[in-house]
């Protein structure tokens, strides 16, 4: 069975630093889909990013990217120049295609951005 | 503006008192799935449909029924709510294919007494 296992409960960053929050994953699957999802106390669920396994290259969308190491099964994501508005509870996120969309989550960073 | 609606956001309700929560789509999406999301626990899966009339469990289906009569709406109902499924709930839909991009309601937050 598949497991994503986030083992950071809480973190906290000043305002304008960078930061990391750390994801690892168990799947026999060779190919598959992770994701980064943000949760603000409006406890909305926002796609903050996502990678794709069979892709080498890391994923970057604006001041978020990842660490994606596919042999070690770790996926971290990186702020930088964190803002007040990260401030949020952070998902990592499995999924294997053609399946019916079934994310597997892990338990979840809240992180605090301090100005 | 392409969404997925839950109602009510909020309830609070008492043990064994039936109650139906409402999830739409209006993106044509043929997958739909709830979650429930628990402190330490993330979110995990309830049930997921993949079209009309095709339903299954996911990984915490007890004490939980769906159904899908219309391709836009996925009821979640509790028959007989207990404390234990106290809890926020969201429901998701997604385009199914290579890339299955899920689509999160607002969710629910539902407390049984």
């Amino acid at each position: 069975a598949q497991t994503v296992t986030q083992s950071q409960p809480e973190m906290s960053v000043q305002e304008a630093e960078t930061v990391t929050l750390s994801c690892t994953y168990d799947t026999s699957e060779n190919n598959y889909y992770l994701f980064w999802y943000k949760q603000p106390p409006s406890r909305q669920m926002i796609l903050v990013i996502r990678q794709e396994a069979y892709k080498q290259q890391n994923a970057t969308e604006n001041r978020f990217s990842v660490n994606f190491q596919k042999a070690a099964k770790s996926f971290s994501l990186k702020i930088s120049d964190s803002q007040l508005g990260d401030t949020a509870m952070y998902f990592c996120a499995f999924m294997t295609p053609g399946n019916t969309g079934k994310l597997i989550f892990g338990q979840g960073t809240t992180l605090q951005v301090k100005p | 503006e392409a969404q997925v609606t839950q109602n009510p956001r909020y309830l609070i309700t008492v043990t064994g008192k039936k109650l139906t929560v409402t999830c739409s789509q209006n993106m044509n999406h043929e997958y739909m799935s709830w979650y429930r999301q628990d402190p330490g626990l993330g979110l995990r899966q309830i049930y997921y449909s993949m079209n009309v009339e095709v339903t299954d469990k996911g990984d915490v289906p007890e004490g939980y029924k769906v159904s899908r009569k219309e391709k836009r709406n996925f009821p979640l109902i509790l028959e007989s709510p207990s404390p234990n499924q106290t809890s926020l709930y969201f429901c998701a839909s997604n385009t199914g294919g290579l890339y299955n991009e899920q689509f999160f309601g607002p969710g629910t937050r539902l407390t049984v007494l």
